[in-house]
Parts: C-alpha cells; sequence; structure tokens
C-alpha cells in the first residue's frame, strides 16, 4: 500500500478560495515533500519540510508537519485557475534518495 | 534550462514487442528512478540508480523488464515481450545524493506507452 494518503481524493473550489490538502503517512521519515502533476506532464517539485520543521511557506503554500500524527497538509492560499492539477505527498525515509509517493489529491479551481 | 527529458514521448505498439524507454538526466544528478503511473495502481517505483548502479528494482517484473544506465546521460527501460497491461505512462526522474540538501526529484515530461 501507499505510504503516503491524500484527503481528499478530490477537491472543486472557486478561483480565489484556499484549497487544503492533507496526507497521512505510516513510518518515521526523514522529509515530506509536495509535487504538482498537471494533467499530461511529469510530477513538479513544490516544496521540502524536514521531520524536525514544523512549518514552511513558498509564496502562496503554506505546509505544515506533525510526525506525532503522522500527518501533514498543503495549503494553497488564494487559488488560481492555473493551480489546477494533481498534488501528490512523498516521504523519504532512511538515508537514501527513495520517495514513496501518494495517491494524489485532484484539485479543480473554476473561474 | 536543465531538465530531464524521455524518449519517445508516445509509443503504440503490438504485444509480444520490444519497447525500450531512453532518459537523459540533469547533468550532475546522479540518482536516477524509472516509475510508472496508471489510473489503478497510482505512481510505482520501477527502478533505482545511484552512481549507474542499480540500488533497488524490487518494484519492476524481472522476467520482462529491464533497467540499465549505459552512461552517466543516458537511463533505458526495456519491456520484451509487452503486454497489454503494460500501458501506462512510464517517467524518468533524477535528483541529487541525499544529504547535499534535501532529496527532490525532478521529473521528466514521461512516455505514454500503448500495448495492444
Amino acid at each position: 500500500s501507499q505510504q503516503g494518503e491524500e484527503d481528499p481524493q478530490a477537491l472543486s473550489i472557486q478561483e480565489g478560495e484556499n484549497a487544503t490538502m492533507n496526507c497521512s503517512y505510516k513510518t518515521s521519515i526523514n522529509n515530506l515533500q509536495w509535487y504538482r502533476q498537471n494533467s499530461g506532464r511529469g510530477l513538479v517539485h513544490l516544496i521540502l519540510i524536514r521531520s524536525n520543521e514544523r512549518e514552511k511557506h513558498s509564496g502562496r503554500l503554506r505546509v505544515t508537519l506533525d510526525t506525532s500524527k503522522k500527518s501533514s497538509s498543503l495549503l494553497i492560499t488564494a487559488s488560481r485557475a492555473a493551480d489546477t492539477a494533481s498534488y501528490f505527498c512523498a516521504t523519504a525515509a532512511g538515508g537514501g534518495n527513495k520517495l514513496t509517493f501518494g495517491t494524489g489529491t485532484q484539485l479543480k479551481v473554476e473561474l | 534550462d536543465a531538465r530531464v527529458t524521455q524518449t519517445p514521448r508516445h509509443k503504440v505498439t503490438e504485444m509480444g514487442q520490444e519497447v525500450t524507454m531512453r532518459c537523459q538526466p540533469i547533468l550532475g544528478h546522479n540518482t536516477v528512478f524509472w516509475y510508472r503511473q496508471t489510473m489503478m495502481q497510482g505512481l510505482e517505483l520501477l527502478a533505482y540508480f545511484r552512481n549507474r548502479a542499480p540500488l533497488d528494482d524490487s518494484g519492476m517484473p524481472k522476467d520482462r523488464f529491464s533497467a540499465e544506465m549505459p552512461d552517466a546521460t543516458l537511463a533505458t527501460l526495456k519491456i520484451q515481450p509487452s503486454e497489454p497491461r503494460d500501458s501506462a505512462v512510464y517517467f524518468c526522474a533524477s535528483g541529487l545524493p541525499a544529504g547535499t540538501g534535501g532529496n527532490e526529484q525532478f521529473f521528466g515530461p514521461g512516455t505514454r506507452l500503448t500495448v495492444l
């Protein structure tokens, strides 16, 4: 099964609203990353949060990490139609480069 | 603008044929990953190389799939013989070693494979 499970599976909002996606994982991690995938494209790295960090910001993105609950959330503020995409969390554990990806949240931002 | 490139972008073939997918990682990246993405299974890691050596190919069906890195600028994924259930989008990704600041992965555009 996937290490990361995103919730919700699909989310539809109006432009200008905030979008929140959640990710739960099962084992201890070194870091957690969020990626975006536009339809028909490869994944694009958005943000990385280390296990000793609790919150991180990048532009309109805010990521939180709660290692006690083994969960993370991605908040996109003031969403735009161009934010329409699938969003995946990925966890890194151990000393290697391997990432385990979640099942993704499909976000649709409507005009 | 450094990016991962993959060829071909689309491939339609008949069952039983050999398929070869190629990937050029970003110059200087020494870790390379092959993933398969389907609606049913999501994103699955097939194989993982560091410094051209295979570190993990446990996600790959060994009887028909093979992955190699002939040199630092080329990674290949072969399927022989191909089957309809291999239809998927295959992504290559590259990255820097863990501990160099982060282990973000940079993805190519993918090869969309259809096996008839």
